[in-house]
């Protein structure tokens, strides 16, 4: 039982464009929502987070939207840059226990000059 | 500041022995998660510890265990070991796993069983 997807394996696009990468989840209990990256031989490294009771945030180049109604997060890259090129997961979790991530599949985000 | 540290870095063992993986959370962080990464796929939650107790467990048969101990490191066991654990082992910290709080990954443990 896939709880959070990500049913885009890979994604293209040109440098200086927007990079759009999207999440869907089940369960309605989750109420914290990540965003990371990861390149080949490292663990993952934190980009952004979102709480549930927002529906955007932004740090820089990155931003997150929340929409619980459909269960779906997103995340945009503007402008996208070829170090951006890498794996992204979307992990939710509750505040409860935000030890326990629930990670997608993941995205591979390929980013060309 | 140091990040969380995760030895070793690469293992090989064959299929029936047994491998413990350590983990050192960054300082302060009392919270240390488990994950194990196979290939094409998203990390799986293993285990949670909180100030040396067990807070979660995820989908894993007994044949994994894990401890934490007083300064906060902890310590993945993995016994009876099957081709199918070979996979990236990933250890995350947090100050308390609760709250909304971001875990920070370690570098990862990849371990292969032949």
């Amino acid at each position: 039982d896939q709880q959070v997807k990500q049913n885009s394996p890979s994604l293209s696009v040109q440098e200086g464009r927007i990079s759009i990468l999207n999440c869907d989840y089940t369960n309605s209990m989750f109420d914290y929502f990540l965003w990371y990256k990861k390149y080949p031989a490292e663990g993952p490294t934190f980009l952004i987070s979102i709480s549930s009771i927002k529906d955007k945030n932004e740090d820089g180049r990155f931003t997150v939207f929340l929409n619980k109604s459909a269960k779906h997060l997103s995340l945009h890259i503007v402008p996208s840059q070829p170090g951006d090129s890498a794996v992204y997961f979307c992990a939710a979790s509750r505040s409860s226990n935000t030890g326990k991530l629930i990670f997608g599949q993941g995205t591979t985000l390929q980013v060309k000059p | 500041d140091a990040g969380v540290t995760q030895s070793p870095t690469h293992l090989i063992k064959t299929r029936g022995q047994q491998v413990t993986l350590r983990c050192s959370p960054i300082s302060g962080h009392k919270s240390v998660s488990w994950y194990q990464q196979v290939l094409g796929q998203g990390p799986q939650f293993i285990f949670q510890y909180y100030e040396k107790e067990e807070r979660g467990r995820g989908n894993f048969p007994d044949r994994f265990s894990a401890r934490q101990f007083p300064n906060y490191s902890s310590e993945l066991n993995v016994n009876a070991l099957l081709l199918g654990d070979s996979a990236l082992y990933l250890c995350a910290s947090s100050p308390y796993g609760t709250r909304q709080e971001t875990q920070y990954f370690g570098p990862g443990t990849r371990l292969l069983v032949l």
